[in-house]
């Protein structure tokens, strides 16, 4: 039982560059989040799905879109990376409001 | 949207000292989260709280629901090393997994040697 896996743990990106973040858990749960960590911001929600098929915007949607096409998985996007984007991304999932974490990915986009 | 305020931003104690830390909202919650965020870690649950005035105890920690429900404590007691970390609470307007947590801006323990 892994929890909730995140991939890949950093990455580094030119601006205008895409790439995906994976997030996978095994928990079953419904519910799955993508949170970004800035220093002195504490977690803000990107972007939310409430089960297979579905997503929703968080506080900071804008630049980022997101798959979930199995439950297991919630996938993170940027198309064309910008220096602000850099940051910290966590992926969570919960079954009712107990949310588990993963253990983040590094983005730095230069 | 709604606004979490986490006090004191960053705390230096001795070890064996008591802490407390504390978060207030703006707007009613009817959930209240405790997280610890280790270096390099994802945050871990440490406490739920579902009811105004509840007092829920993890050990050595020790955390409140206030009454109003805009407000919520965390007391850790006999301060150890491995407390160091950022502490987090976070809000939920309802009591279902279906509503996104809010999260306040955290405060940052560091334990003096």
């Amino acid at each position: 039982n892994a929890g909730v896996t995140q991939t890949p743990k950093f990455r580094v990106l030119k601006t205008g560059q895409s790439m995906t973040l994976l997030c996978a858990q095994d928990m079953n749960h419904e519910y799955m989040y993508w949170y970004r960590q800035d220093p002195g911001m504490g977690l803000r929600l990107i972007h939310y799905s409430v089960g297979e098929g579905t997503t929703a915007k968080g506080e900071v949607p804008d630049g980022y879109n997101v798959s979930r096409l199995k439950k297991q998985n919630f996938l993170l996007g940027l198309e064309s990376a910008a220096p602000s984007q850099t940051s910290v991304y966590f992926c969570a999932s919960s079954k009712t409001n107990e949310a588990f974490f993963g253990q983040g990915t590094r983005l730095t986009v230069v | 949207g709604q606004q979490l305020n986490q006090s004191p931003q960053s705390m230096f104690i001795q070890e064996g000292e008591d802490v407390s830390m504390n978060c207030t909202s703006s707007s009613i919650f009817n959930t209240w989260l405790w997280y610890k965020q280790d270096p390099g870690e994802g945050p871990v649950l440490l406490i739920a709280l579902y009811k105004a005035g509840e007092l829920t105890s993890n050990g050595r920690l020790t955390a409140q629901f206030g009454i109003t429900r805009k407000d919520s404590f965390l007391n850790i007691s006999a301060s150890i090393p491995s407390d160091v970390g950022i502490y987090f609470c976070a809000g939920q307007v309802s009591n279902f997994g279906n509503e996104k947590l809010t999260f306040g801006t955290g405060t940052r323990l560091t334990i003096i040697p």
